[in-house]
């Protein structure tokens, strides 16, 4: 099964808008990792927060990580039609003795120009 | 610095025939991974490579699907016989080490889209 679980599946908004996607895990990790995929293409790494921290930002990027709720979201701001694609949420499961990423269904985002 | 270089990008076959992928990743990457990614779903991992040992074949049909890394560099995953199932994007990433002993984003190749009919 699945370990972490994006929500919403879908989300459509206008240029400039800012758009928040959230995950949710079940187990412990070592850190959790977005990844964004363009239709069509391989996928692309956004942004790693290990367990330890609460917030990252890279550009318009930033995610936040409770690990007391076993939750994160990623929220991209005035976003561009450019952002159009999947975002997909890793998490790497600790302890582990294989350091794999297991990832989630993701968050299909559409922005409108 | 080059990516993770994967050929085919496209490939049709009929049910019952054998299929091969290939995968070359970042130089240094000592972890390989081979993902199977169904249209509407997300990536799930099929096999782990630490240099050439397999880390995680837990999730890889054993039956029909095989792969291997040769001197720790590049990577084929194959299927015989394939499946109309196995349609699929199977993704090859590579990090250089495993999660846990450091914190790593993988870097993806583009995939090879897999289409059985």
């Amino acid at each position: 099964s699945q370990q972490g679980e994006e929500d919403p599946q879908a989300l459509s908004i206008q240029e400039g808008e800012n758009a928040t996607m959230n995950c949710s895990y079940k187990t412990s990790i070592n850190n959790l990792q977005w990844y964004r995929q363009n239709s069509g293409r391989g996928l692309v790494h956004l942004i790693l927060i290990r367990s330890n921290e609460r917030e990252k930002h890279s550009g318009r990027l930033r995610v936040t990580l409770d690990t007391s709720k076993k939750s994160s979201s990623l929220l991209i701001t005035a976003s561009r039609a450019a952002d159009t694609a999947s975002y997909f949420c890793a998490t790497a499961v600790d302890p582990s003795n294989t350091g794999k990423l297991i990832f989630g269904q993701g968050t299909t985002l559409q922005v409108k120009p | 610095e080059a990516g993770v270089a994967q050929s085919p990008r496209y490939k049709i076959i009929e049910k019952r025939q054998s299929v091969a992928f290939w995968c070359n990743p970042i130089s240094g990457h000592a972890t390989l991974y081979w993902y199977q990614q169904i249209l509407g779903q997300g990536p799930k991992l099929l096999i782990q490579f630490q240099n050439n040992g397999v880390v995680d074949d837990s999730q890889l049909p054993k039956d029909r699907f095989s792969a291997e890394r040769l001197k720790g560099v590049d990577s084929t995953l194959k299927i015989q016989p394939a499946k109309l199932e196995d349609s699929a994007v199977y993704l090859c990433a590579s990090s250089p080490g495993r999660q846990g002993f450091g914190n790593y984003g993988y870097t993806f190749g583009s995939g090879t889209r897999l289409t059985v009919v």
